[in-house]
Formats: C-alpha cells, sequence, structure tokens
C-alpha cells in the first residue's frame, strides 16, 4: 500500500516560536493532501486541504496566517504552526489522496506529528 | 455523506471476535461504509469497505444489513494489537474531499 511519512514524530517548542511539520507521500504523488488535528480523547478535524501548486483551502475556524500550508511538489506539504502557544499543542495529521481503484480516491495516512507547545 | 452512530467503547477478550456495530440509518445509494482504526499517537489505518454486500479481508470482515442503515465490523480472533479505535464512516462515491470523522469505538482487547 502506499506510504506517507512525517517528521518531526514529535517536537516540543517554546511559546513564540515557529514549528514546521513535512507530510510525504513515498512512493506516490499526490496532488491533494490533507492536515488533520487531533485533541487528545477526541476525534481527527480537518484543519485545511492542501493542492500542489496552489493555496490551500482552510476549514471554517483555522487561521489561515498561523497555519501556513505549503505544498511545493508532489510528494511534499508542509505545515508551519507561527508563533505556537500552548493551545497549539496536539496531535497532527496529514494524509495523501492516491488513485487506488476504490470507489473513491483514497486517502493514505501518515503516522502524526506530537506538538507540544511549553 | 451521512452520519454514523458507534457505541463510545467496548471490551473484548484475546481470541474472541469482536463485534463493532455501527448505525448509518440515512445513507444513500450510492454511499460506501468504510471503517479505519487508530491505535494510540499513530495515524488512521483503513481496514475494510463496503456498498451492499458483506466483505471479508485480511483483516476483517463487513457484515451490512439487507437495508443497509446498519454494519457490523468483526474481527475473527482479536489480538491485544486490535486494541484501537475505530471509526465508521460514510463515504460517497467518488467524493474526495474530506472524511467526518465521529468518536470512533474504543476497542479493549483483554488478555
Amino acid at each position: 500500500g502506499a506510504v506517507v511519512s512525517q517528521h518531526p514524530s514529535w517536537v516540543i517548542c517554546k511559546s513564540g516560536t515557529s514549528v514546521k511539520i513535512e507530510c510525504r507521500s513515498l512512493d506516490f504523488q499526490a496532488t491533494t493532501m490533507f492536515w488533520y488535528r487531533q485533541f487528545p480523547k477526541q476525534s481527527l478535524m480537518l484543519m485545511a486541504t492542501s493542492n500542489e501548486g496552489s493555496k490551500a483551502t482552510y476549514e471554517q475556524g483555522v487561521e489561515k496566517d498561523k497555519f501556513l500550508i505549503n505544498h511545493a511538489s508532489l510528494t511534499l506539504s508542509t505545515l508551519t504552526v507561527t508563533s505556537a502557544h500552548p493551545e497549539d499543542s496536539s496531535f497532527y495529521i496529514c494524509s495523501a489522496l492516491s488513485p487506488s481503484g476504490r470507489p473513491y480516491n483514497e486517502q493514505f495516512f501518515g503516522p502524526g506529528t506530537r506538538l507540544t507547545v511549553l | 455523506d451521512a452520519k454514523t452512530t458507534q457505541p463510545p467503547s467496548m471490551d473484548c477478550a484475546e481470541g474472541r471476535a469482536a463485534n463493532l456495530p455501527c448505525n448509518h440509518s440515512t445513507i444513500s445509494g450510492n454511499e460506501y461504509v468504510y471503517w479505519y482504526r487508530q491505535i494510540h499517537s499513530q495515524g488512521p489505518q483503513y481496514i475494510i469497505h463496503g456498498l451492499k454486500n458483506n466483505e471479508t479481508n485480511e483483516m476483517a470482515s463487513l457484515i451490512i444489513t439487507e437495508d443497509r442503515k446498519s454494519s457490523t465490523l468483526i474481527l475473527p480472533h482479536a489480538t491485544l494489537r486490535d486494541t484501537a479505535v475505530y471509526y465508521c464512516i460514510v463515504i460517497r462515491a467518488g467524493n474526495n474531499r474530506k472524511l467526518i470523522w465521529g468518536l470512533g469505538t474504543s476497542l479493549a482487547v483483554n488478555p
């Protein structure tokens, strides 16, 4: 099956700093990637849809100037949390869309990145 | 896409079958039932999907009722590694957009 990686797997940073998270599709090209956020004991919440070569589409309530998304190539999307604060501490998960032969283009998920802001 | 309802938690003894129910009473004719699971602190993992017929793969079986308003995911011989949150999601064919994630069922497989 298709593999999606994320880097780093965990990061601890000081309040006010920026953190970049990478999402890579390792064995397929993905024109569309998704970024999710998951707080403890809660479900995944879609933050934004990342499209290669164009601006990301953000979900309602997600600040685009705070969560910068860059999808510069067909295998890489990055999420930068700018001026991170403790309330941004969460588990960030990306997924990449790939034609899979299933009824809809399959989303393959990365392993997630645990962000802790002190 | 149709909304789903799942019990918040279930327990299962190791080696026994785990039967996880999902209600999707508003499902439409062109919507598929998908199951994912999320092991603690990992990304979601695809398990199985179906439209009308029962399906089986190396991980699980999916039983969909004739009226398609509910389904059951069956893990035939649960192991400790099957402890996870299981999500039932209904997806319209051709829909490449966002998946709507509920709270799922937290399955605890006990030794």
